[in-house]
């Protein structure tokens, strides 16, 4: 029973550098999300999806892309990494029952960029 | 704008101690609030989650209790144990969405043996 699963766990970049993080889920979950978090600022959504095709801006969207072509998939994309991105993502998933249900969460990636 | 406030930042009580953990929000239109736990270097998990028609759940020796028109829960872990130690976080939705979330930044829980 995997859950939610995120990859990498550890990743450095450089300033500039794109790169993409995984996250998968075998629940069956409609609803995931993607959250930083960091020191002093706490979670902070940054793009969730309540369906496959369906994605929507959190609180913190600007630098990431996301999309969501099936129900266990959500990656998020860094387009061009900056200093500022240097956090610990975390990706999250619930049952849709029009709100947010119970969160499972992954266990997450820390992300460096120099 | 929804806010969310966990008071104290830090707790440090000995082992078998009763404790109360609290969480505050600033607007009282939500559909539910929910209660996690966080190990060091770890995700997060879900401990309780209750609707905005609930005034409390229960799960072993947690206990977490909502107020909607006070703009409170507490979180109340009976006997502690060294193990219960962690980040404990609170987290609501917005105002204008059932699916974003905000979350409080944590009360740190140091049970000592």
């Amino acid at each position: 029973n995997a859950g939610v699963t995120q990859t990498p766990k550890f990743q450095v970049l450089k300033t500039g550098q794109s790169m993409t993080l995984q996250c998968a889920q075998d629940m069956n979950h409609e609803y995931m999300s993607w959250y930083r978090q960091d020191p002093g600022m706490g979670l902070r959504l940054i793009h969730y999806s309540v369906g496959a095709g369906i994605t929507d801006q959190g609180e913190v969207p600007n630098g990431y892309n996301v999309s969501r072509s099936t129900t266990e998939d959500f990656p998020l994309r860094l387009l061009s990494a900056a200093p500022s991105q240097t956090s610990v993502y975390f990706c999250a998933s619930s049952p849709r029952t029009g709100q947010v249900g119970e969160l499972f969460f992954g266990e997450g990636s820390r992300l460096t960029v120099l | 704008k929804q806010e969310v406030t966990q008071i104290p930042a830090a707790l440090s009580v000995p082992e078998g101690e009763n404790l109360v953990l609290n969480c505050s929000f600033t607007d009282s239109a939500i559909y539910n609030l929910q209660w996690f736990r966080q190990d060091p270097g770890k995700g997060l998990t879900s401990l309780l989650l209750i609707q905005s028609s609930q005034r409390e759940q229960t799960s072993g020796r947690l206990n977490a209790s909502l107020d909607k028109s006070s703009g409170r829960s507490t979180l109340y872990i009976a006997a502690s144990q060294p193990g219960d130690s962690a980040t404990y976080l609170c987290a609501v939705p917005v105002v204008d969405s059932s699916y974003k979330l905000i979350f409080g930044s944590g009360t740190r829980l140091l049970v000592r043996p």
